[in-house]
């Protein structure tokens, strides 16, 4: 079964500083593996995804995801943190080509503090 | 281009009461699909559809929920009659045929207080 495990539910960082938000998954192919956003009053909004390549994918507003298959990661990062970005974050699995829909974790709230 | 819109954006109804929220994706989009979070939980799958055919229905939690997709454009998710437990925020999206491994593109979600 597929799953996606976010172990924080608040990240608080400052301002400048680098930021990291984690999850780790469970498939049982091989992973489709993508990171949301979701802004006060807003829906979720794509930042990235890894389906086959370089670990490191890059995405939106700078953020980036490594994708590590031995420790089944794949955690969200930034080097420098905005105010603007504290937001809720969701990870979420696909299990492979052959699966139709998306298992997100619990989300992790991010507090970017000026 | 549009984005993914629900309606409504909020919801306030009591127990026993019938509600309908309504999605529209985007134009094209084949997929359309149902999510749900409730507080601070995650967000659960409902279903799926390819046009206007139930493509996957496994997330649906019991037979108080009805979706429909009528001529493959928007849909709509009645909830008859709700109970305290269908609380939450209810996503919906869409995405193009047959990408597998394209995003899925979130409305900002309909949230359902059931008092």
């Amino acid at each position: 079964a597929q799953s996606v495990a976010q172990p924080e539910d608040q990240v608080n960082v400052a301002e400048g500083n680098p930021l990291t938000v984690k999850c780790t998954y469970s498939v049982s192919g091989n992973p489709y593996l993508f990171w949301y956003v979701q802004y006060p009053n807003r829906g979720l909004q794509f930042l990235l995804k890894y389906i086959t390549g370089d670990n490191l994918v890059k995405g939106s507003y700078g953020f980036e995801a490594e994708f590590n298959k031995s420790q089944t990661s794949f955690h969200l990062k930034k080097p420098s943190a905005l105010v603007s970005d504290s937001a809720l974050y969701f990870c979420a699995v696909r299990d492979g080509p052959g699966a139709n829909n998306l298992f997100f974790g619990t989300g992790t709230r991010l507090t970017v503090i000026p | 281009e549009a984005g993914v819109t629900q309606f409504p954006s909020h919801s306030v109804i009591e127990k026993g009461q019938t509600v309908t929220l309504r999605c529209d994706p985007i134009s094209g989009h084949d997929n359309l699909y149902w999510y749900r979070r409730v507080m601070g939980k995650e967000i659960k799958f409902l279903l799926h559809f390819v046009k206007e055919s139930k493509q996957d229905e496994s997330g649906m939690p019991n037979n108080r929920f009805l979706a429909e997709r009528t001529g493959g454009t928007y849909s709509t998710l009645k909830v008859q009659p709700a109970e305290l437990e269908d609380s939450g925020v209810y996503f919906c999206a869409s995405s193009q045929g047959g990408r597998r491994t394209g995003e899925l593109f979130f409305g900002e979600g309909s949230r359902l207080t059931v008092l």
